[in-house]
């Protein structure tokens, strides 16, 4: 089954606690990207990457990083989480045009 | 900032009625204008998409139009259904760019 993959779902963690959020797709493609989505503010880019080793900024990239060694991975690191970052986060991917794929999302609550 | 601004935040439509929501853009580098619904607990999934050579697209009862003069587009929901309750959000993109912009979504509440 053709599938993007989140983990962890859920995440409660504290302030300065460096986490990792990891993103795998199954579909080969060559697109990939972070979003978050906030009440209100509908889903900001974070990161996206156009093929393997290459990553570039979105709207929001602050506070986060991201690394794309190979092509079904791409995880998104918080090296020192704050609170304005607990949001719900999305991982995607595409071929190089059409369709966005999402996967289910990972709620992320930091304290 | 967003580029692309989407109207309204909400509506609730009766079943049977139709659901219009409405985007506008600035950029005229997009190239690919496509519309994602998504159910709580759920990541967004593709619902109809349109490119700006097409003023209009439908899907059984999804219907995108696209005024490229005026940089906007909007999403007809026909003959609306209470599974349609969702919200939906409209995007816009360069595909040689590969930034997605979307716009802050707007749900939808159809009432039986």
């Amino acid at each position: 089954e053709a599938q993007v993959t989140q983990n962890p779902r859920y995440l409660i963690t504290v302030t300065g606690k460096k986490l990792t959020v990891t993103c795998s797709q199954n579909m080969n493609h060559e697109y990939m990207s972070w979003y978050r989505q906030d009440p209100g503010l509908g889903l900001r880019q974070i990161y996206y990457s156009m093929n393997v080793e290459v990553t570039d900024k979105g709207d929001v990239p602050e506070g986060y990083k991201v690394s794309r060694k190979e092509k079904r991975n791409f995880p998104l690191i918080l090296e020192s989480p704050s609170p304005n970052q607990t949001s719900l986060y999305f991982c995607a991917s595409r071929e190089y045009t059409g369709e966005l794929f999402f996967g289910e999302g990972s709620r992320l609550t930091v304290l | 900032q967003q580029q692309v601004k989407q109207s309204p935040q909400s509506l609730i439509v009766q079943k049977g009625g139709i659901s219009i929501i409405n985007c506008a853009y600035e950029n005229t580098a997009f190239d690919y204008f496509p519309w994602y619904q998504q159910f709580p607990g759920k990541g967004p999934a593709l619902l109809i998409a349109i490119r700006p050579d097409v003023s209009e697209k439908k899907e059984g009862r999804f219907t995108i139009s696209f005024n490229k003069s005026a940089k906007q587009f909007s999403l007809h929901i026909m003959d609306s259904q209470p599974g349609d309750s969702a919200t939906y959000f409209c995007a816009a993109i360069t595909d040689s760019w590969g930034k997605f912009q979307f716009g802050a979504g707007t749900q939808v509440v159809v009432t039986p």
